[in-house]
């Protein structure tokens, strides 16, 4: 079964300044899509960013952005000039090739706790 | 649109009572997938379905959880009994297709609370 695994409980940082949030994971596939959700404390899961793992090029979405590593299984997350509403608990998602017949959610990490320090 | 839409938001039930969750999905969505999020688990796939099929129930954790969808804008999670463990927040969440630009829509979730 896949995992993914966020290190990383917590984290603080500066307002304005860069932080970078971690994701390993493991699977056996070579075609599988990955994820970053925010989970402020509305509970509400926001999609932050996604990567197909067939594409070499890193997403970015504004202030976000990934580091794909493939064959390392690394997928993190760096968030540039930090805002105060970028406060809440981050999770790493992976997601299989379509199957057809099962496996098709999101598996997730235990997710990062972002504290940004005004 | 209004979004994935559940309810209750809020729900507090005594050990031994049923209780239903409900879900309404984003319209025109084909899938609908059940969450469950903890402390000590975190968020899990209970359920989900496709065209109002269950596709995949491997994730419910056992008999006294059900899940139902009767038409393409509803979606039921039964708990029959309810236990103190079953304490949690649960997310419903929907998609069109599984293609690259799959992306599940959740809901706000519903807090349960089972004393």
């Amino acid at each position: 079964a896949q995992t993914v695994t966020q290190s990383q409980p917590e984290m603080s940082v500066q307002e304005a300044e860069t932080v970078t949030l971690s994701c390993t994971y493991d699977t056996s596939e070579s075609d599988y899509y990955l994820f970053w959700y925010k989970q402020p404390p509305s509970r509400q899961m926001i999609l932050v960013i996604r990567q197909e793992a067939y594409k070499q090029q890193n997403a970015t979405e504004n202030r976000f952005s990934v580091n794909f590593q493939k064959a390392a299984k690394s997928f993190s997350l760096k968030i540039s000039d930090s805002q105060l509403g970028d406060a809440a608990m981050y999770f790493c998602a992976y997601r299989g090739p379509y199957s057809g017949g099962g496996a098709d959610g999101l598996t997730f990490g235990k997710g990062t706790h972002l504290i940004i320090q005004p | 649109d209004a979004g994935v839409i559940q309810s209750p938001r809020h729900e507090v039930t005594e050990m031994g009572q049923e209780v239903t969750l409900r879900c309404k999905p984003i319209s025109g969505h084909d899938y609908l997938f059940w969450y469950r999020q903890t402390m000590m688990r975190g968020l899990e796939l209970l359920i989900y379905f496709n065209n109002n099929v269950p596709i995949d129930d491997s994730g419910m954790p056992e008999d006294r959880f059900s899940a139902k969808m009767p038409n393409a804008s509803f979606s039921t999670l039964k708990i029959q009994p309810s236990e103190p463990r079953d304490s949690a927040v649960y997310f419903c969440a929907s998609s069109f297709g599984l293609g690259p630009s799959y992306e599940q829509y959740f809901g706000p979730g519903t807090r349960l609370t089972v004393t």
